[in-house]
């Protein structure tokens, strides 16, 4: 069965404790990208990553960063969580081009106190 | 650069009523058009898409046009059921340069249908 496994679903944590969201995908995709969702604002684009060791910002990179060791892995990493970043994340995989679905996560929880 | 408006929500609807979620949109080039749908507890997944202008995308009763010249891609059911319940977020796909791959979504508009 094609999917993207986020873990953990959910997570409260400390500030400034760093914590990683893992996130695998068995499709063999190309593009991988991490959103975060919040109320209101819909979905915006954290990192992505066009292959093997090529990542970029997207549009809400500040307090992230990310890594593309494998192909099929794509962790999130808050190195200095802030309770700002308490929001609901997916990772996503795409073959890449704009006519092409996006496979989402069940989503990570996060919340930093 | 891309943005995506929907409808103000929440909406509340009877069962069996006809469904309307507003969607504009804002791109240079040609965009690929997208309704993703986000079940409690779960991620989004695809419920229908369009490539190019014109093209009307259909699945489970739902279905959306892509209409270039008023920028628009609207979803429309006939008879919505409860099982329909949930988020609806429209989103846009553009090609090349830094956009490679990304989605640009809408706020969501969250949908509850009661029997």
């Amino acid at each position: 069965e094609a999917q993207v496994t986020q873990n953990p679903r959910y997570l409260i944590t400390v500030t400034g404790k760093k914590l990683t969201v893992t996130c695998s995908q068995n499709m063999n995709h190309e593009y991988m990208s991490w959103y975060r969702q919040d109320p209101g604002l819909g979905l915006r684009q954290i990192y992505y990553s066009m292959n093997v060791e090529v990542t970029d910002k997207g549009d809400v990179p500040e307090g992230y960063k990310v890594s593309r060791k494998e192909k099929r892995n794509f962790p999130l990493i808050l190195e200095s969580p802030s309770p700002n970043q308490t929001s609901l994340y997916f990772c996503a995989s795409s073959l890449g081009h704009r006519t092409t679905e996006a496979f989402f996560g069940q989503g990570t929880r996060l919340t930093v106190v | 650069g891309n943005s995506v408006t929907q409808m103000e929500g929440p909406v509340t609807l009877s069962e069996e009523a006809f469904l309307t979620i507003n969607c504009t949109y804002t791109a240079t080039g040609y965009p690929s058009l997208f309704w993703y749908v986000q079940y409690p507890g779960e991620g989004l997944q695809l419920l229908l898409k369009a490539t190019k202008a014109d093209d009307k995308g259909s699945n489970k009763g739902f279905e959306a046009t892509y209409r270039k010249e008023t920028t628009s891609f609207h979803l429309e059911k006939g008879s919505v059921q409860v099982s329909d319940s949930a988020v609806y977020f429209c989103a846009l796909a553009n090609a090349g340069g830094t956009s490679y791959g990304k989605l640009t979504f809408g706020q969501g508009t969250i949908l509850t249908v009661h029997p």
